[in-house]
């Protein structure tokens, strides 16, 4: 069965230093992938989504970057964080053309504070 | 362009039914989807249905879209307190190689005895 992993659970991080957030899916294969931030108390908003390796598309300029090294492993960047980068990140998988159906499915979360 | 709304707070008596009511603007919307996230954790895929449908019901939950006027509904039956989670609705859109999902606000369920 597919599983999606992403760490850390939460971080608190100063501003100006950088960032890393990792998500991994296993039990698939070219999966399309997605970076999501919420901030409180408002709904999920798609930073970055890739449909391959290396392919990355930006929804909102920000501060922050997105890679996908290997074809399960999608990672979260910044070279410095800011407060407003402070929130609820979320990673999800969809199966790709044929995943339509069943939508996305979510990590657990990354809750991120900035101080 | 691309929208999704739903009221952001419902209060009910445990045991009674909760209605979680959304409305979407993209009329090309391929599927519609219901997710529930509970405090601190990811969302969690509850049903979906496919534009063509009406009606689709799943043990206590009960979907209703009604196309013509982009809504969308989601009926919990006898709702308890481990229902007390935030909803969120979202169309998906078939586009560029992938299913983009607009997700609404979300709706706090908040479920009292």
């Amino acid at each position: 069965s597919q599983t999606i992993h992403q760490w850390p659970a939460t971080l608190v991080q100063p501003v100006g230093s950088p960032l890393s957030l990792e998500c991994t899916v296993e039990g698939t294969s070219n999966p399309n992938l997605y970076w999501y931030r919420q901030a409180a108390g408002r709904g999920l908003q798609l930073l970055f989504y890739s449909v391959g390796i290396g392919q990355i598309s930006s929804e909102v300029p920000q501060n922050l970057s997105a890679s996908r090294p290997q074809d399960r492993q999608f990672i979260l960047s910044s070279k410095k964080l800011l407060l407003s980068d402070s929130g609820f990140y979320l990673c999800a998988w969809s199966g790709g053309p044929t995943g339509a159906d069943y939508g996305y499915t979510f990590g657990s979360g990354t809750r991120l504070t900035v101080v | 362009g691309e929208d999704v709304e739903q009221s952001l707070f419902l209060s009910v008596r445990e045991g009674d039914s909760s209605v979680i009511n959304c409305t979407y603007t993209d009329s090309s919307s391929t599927y519609l989807y219901w997710y529930k996230q509970e405090p601190g954790a990811g969302l969690q895929l509850l049903t979906y249905i496919f534009s063509n449908m009406d009606m689709k019901q799943d043990q206590r939950l009960t979907v209703l879209l009604n196309k013509k006027d982009k809504h969308l509904s989601l009926r919990i039956a006898d709702t308890q307190t481990g229902d007390s989670a935030i909803y969120f609705c979202a169309e998906g859109t078939f586009s560029g190689g992938y299913n983009k999902l607009i997700f609404g606000a979300g709706t706090r369920l908040a479920v009292h005895p």
